[in-house]
């Protein structure tokens, strides 16, 4: 099925490092969320976006809904190492169905 | 806070069984969604519904089989188990038909297939 393109795929950093990663789509979507996944668990939702040029933030998490409806960031301020896990996008169709990401794996050195 | 719960976090079946996975949503949401992650092919929709007695094929519905018979709970059913269905299975919830309602995740099970 259709899947959105997240980048990067894993990132490796320093503990207090600010973490950038994004989705890109060739369709247009009403909604964007980002989603954490801690092994072995299910999916957390993080934030979610309404409207085009919508900034929103929840804590040290920061997420754009681009302008065009076509992306979406996600940026992380002072890394901890809690942060660890899946990072995934995800484009919410008008039928209630969610197109998801690759993910990005995120790892943080104390 | 949403709670979608699944009925096992780990489970272990024989080839040829039939196998039930059960998720229940204490929030009263009309959309449920079945979906399989495997390594390096991401989340897949196996089948949703949105409303009791209602299903709608995924994007990988062959094997499977859904039940809804109430509001609450939505079942996951493995006909025939193969070895190919070893996976970790999600569940989620979400508010409505209408597209920005979020979706919310159960914790997973983790089904092996022997």
């Amino acid at each position: 099925g259709q899947q959105l393109n997240q980048s990067p795929q894993s990132m490796f950093i320093q503990e207090g490092e600010d973490v950038s990663m994004n989705c890109t789509s060739s369709s247009i979507f009403n909604t964007w969320l980002w989603y954490k996944q801690d092994p072995g668990e299910g999916p957390v939702l993080l934030i979610a976006l309404y409207k085009a040029g919508e900034l929103t933030s929840n804590g040290r998490l920061t997420a754009q809904f681009g302008i065009t409806r076509k992306d979406s960031f996600l940026n992380i301020s002072a890394s901890i190492p809690s942060d660890v896990g899946i990072y995934f996008c995800a484009g919410l169709s008008n039928t209630g169905k969610l197109i998801f990401g690759q993910g990005t794996t995120l790892q943080v050195k104390p | 806070d949403v709670k979608v719960t699944q009925s096992s976090r780990y489970l272990v079946k024989r080839t040829g069984e039939k196998v039930f996975l059960e998720c229940v949503q204490d929030m009263d949401h009309e959309n449920m969604f079945w979906y399989r992650q495997d390594p390096g092919l991401g989340l897949r929709l196996i089948y949703f519904s949105y409303d009791v007695k209602m299903k709608e094929k995924g994007d990988i519905p062959e094997g499977y089989s859904v039940s809804r018979e109430k509001k609450e709970r939505f079942s996951l059913i493995l006909e025939s188990a193969s070895t190919n269905q070893t996976s970790m299975y999600l569940c989620a919830s979400s508010f409505t038909h209408a597209s920005n309602q979020p979706q919310h995740f159960g914790d997973g099970t983790r089904l092996s297939i022997l």
